[in-house]
């Protein structure tokens, strides 16, 4: 059974950026492909981006000029760093298992989530 | 870029039928899944693909996809159904994900 596990600081200061690390257990991180997801208090679901296990990404074109995201094979995790945070980018970040194919794009395994403030 | 509409509140009877509707133009060319997210938690996915359902997925919960609508059926609806459901899609055009708004499930 795979399980995701989000970890990172929960208090980021305005203009700094944002880390985050996503660790899979049960499972390899060489299959699939690896989102991350937000959720902002009070308000709907946001999809940041995915990486693939060799490092290929896709980010929302909203937010690309902040987004990077990386992929460790070996510690079997994925991460994500957010530039130049402000007070919006507040909110709980998701880290989710992808299916995706030309046709489709599904997230089938989430992790707890972690809450995040730019204060 | 690709918008999905849903209404912001379904209310239900419970063991009656909820039916939570997720608009976008053409949807029906595309593949639709569907998400449960209880407060508190994380999102869980009740259907993919239109209609597939996840192992572990009561039979209760079915999907449909034709014209400008994709539609989230929960039949036979218990208190324990009571969240906020998002319909979520790939646009192609702009290659990203999106997410419909979200709809509040309050079983009566």
């Amino acid at each position: 059974q795979v399980q995701l596990q989000e970890s990172g600081p929960g208090l980021v200061k305005p203009s700094e950026t944002l880390s985050l690390t996503c660790t899979v257990s049960g499972g390899s991180i060489s299959t699939y492909y690896w989102s991350w997801i937000r959720q902002p208090p009070g308000k709907g679901l946001e999809w940041i981006g995915y990486i693939d296990y060799s490092g290929s990404t896709v980010y929302n074109p909203s937010l690309m000029s902040q987004v990077t995201m990386s992929v460790d094979t070996f510690k079997n995790h994925f991460s994500l760093k957010m530039s130049s945070v402000t007070a919006a980018d507040t909110a709980v970040y998701y880290c989710a298992r992808a299916s995706v194919t030309t046709y489709y794009y599904y997230m089938d395994v989430w992790g707890k989530g972690t809450t995040v403030t730019v204060s | 870029s690709y918008v999905l509409t849903q209404p912001p509140s379904v209310s239900v009877a419970p063991g009656q039928t909820a039916t939570i509707t997720c608009g976008g133009n053409n949807i029906g060319s595309k593949s639709v899944h569907w998400y449960q997210q209880k407060p508190g938690q994380a999102p869980v996915l009740v259907v993919y693909d239109d209609s597939d359902r996840p192992s572990g997925i009561p039979e209760r919960f079915s999907g449909s996809n034709s014209g400008n609508t994709a539609t989230l059926t929960i039949s036979r609806v218990e208190a324990g159904d009571e969240a906020d459901y998002y319909c979520q899609t790939w646009d192609s055009g702009s290659d990203h994900v999106v997410f419909g708004g979200g709809t509040k499930l309050t079983v009566l």
